[in-house]
């Protein structure tokens, strides 16, 4: 089992359209999450951080549930500029130092 | 603000050709990581560096080798390059082990 997992998409919704990605991971000594944007070809960008209360940013809300160990991310009234793939990113400890696990991604494409 | 700065942008070298990849930050990060990632696939750990004199074998450590000559500056080596090796090649920092990761522009290698 993948220590972090995504569903790969692609995610196809028009303009408008609210979509949902889950993220699970498998370690529950995680500590902290963060959701990244990447484009094709391009370096990850940060999208957001999540935290245990469940965060906002304009049209992305991002949550955080330790006992089922998974953080979801929704975008809300979708545009085309938001095609790209987002990752699922979770730190945590292994082999006595704490590093980021990346999830392969998950496609949205948003067509007009 | 430069951030993560990776030279070159492009490289295309000669199977058994050797060729370091540079990587700065100017943010005051402790750590640095440098992550390859093939075409459609996730982004896999080569090496990454903790701290100032620190170094450590992340995924897919074979064939490289890394020097984190300060703290701003922390190098990929690949002593000689393979095929295998042609990839797109993403320098990172962060401040500490709860922050997120902060990319470069990325490295595009070809090797024929």
């Amino acid at each position: 089992r993948k220590e972090v997992e995504q569903d790969p998409g692609p995610f196809n919704v028009p303009e408008g359209a609210t979509v949902a990605f889950n993220c699970t991971y498998s370690n529950s000594a995680s500590q902290s999450f963060f959701w990244y944007r990447q484009d094709c070809r391009k370096e990850p960008k940060l999208l957001m951080s999540v935290y245990s209360s469940g965060n906002e940013d304009g049209r992305f809300t991002a949550q955080l549930n330790r006992a089922s160990q998974y953080i979801s991310l929704l975008i809300r009234d979708s545009k085309l500029s938001d095609s790209a793939t987002y990752l699922c990113v979770v730190n945590g400890r292994r082999d006595s130092s704490y590093k980021l696990i990346f999830g392969s991604g998950t496609r949205l494409l948003v067509r007009p | 603000n430069a951030g993560v700065t990776q030279t070159p942008k492009f490289q295309v070298l000669k199977t058994g050709q050797s060729m370091t990849l540079q990587c700065a930050q100017d943010m005051n990060h402790n750590s640095m990581y440098w992550y390859r990632q093939d075409p459609g696939m996730g982004l896999r750990l080569i090496y990454y560096s903790a701290s100032e004199g620190t170094t450590d074998k992340g995924e897919v450590p074979n064939g490289y080798n890394v020097s984190r000559l300060n703290k701003r500056e922390f190098s990929l080596r690949l002593e000689s390059a393979a095929p295998s090796q042609t990839s797109v090649y993403f320098c990172a920092s962060r401040k500490n082990t709860n922050q997120p990761q902060h990319f470069g522009d990325g490295t595009r290698l070809s090797i024929l």
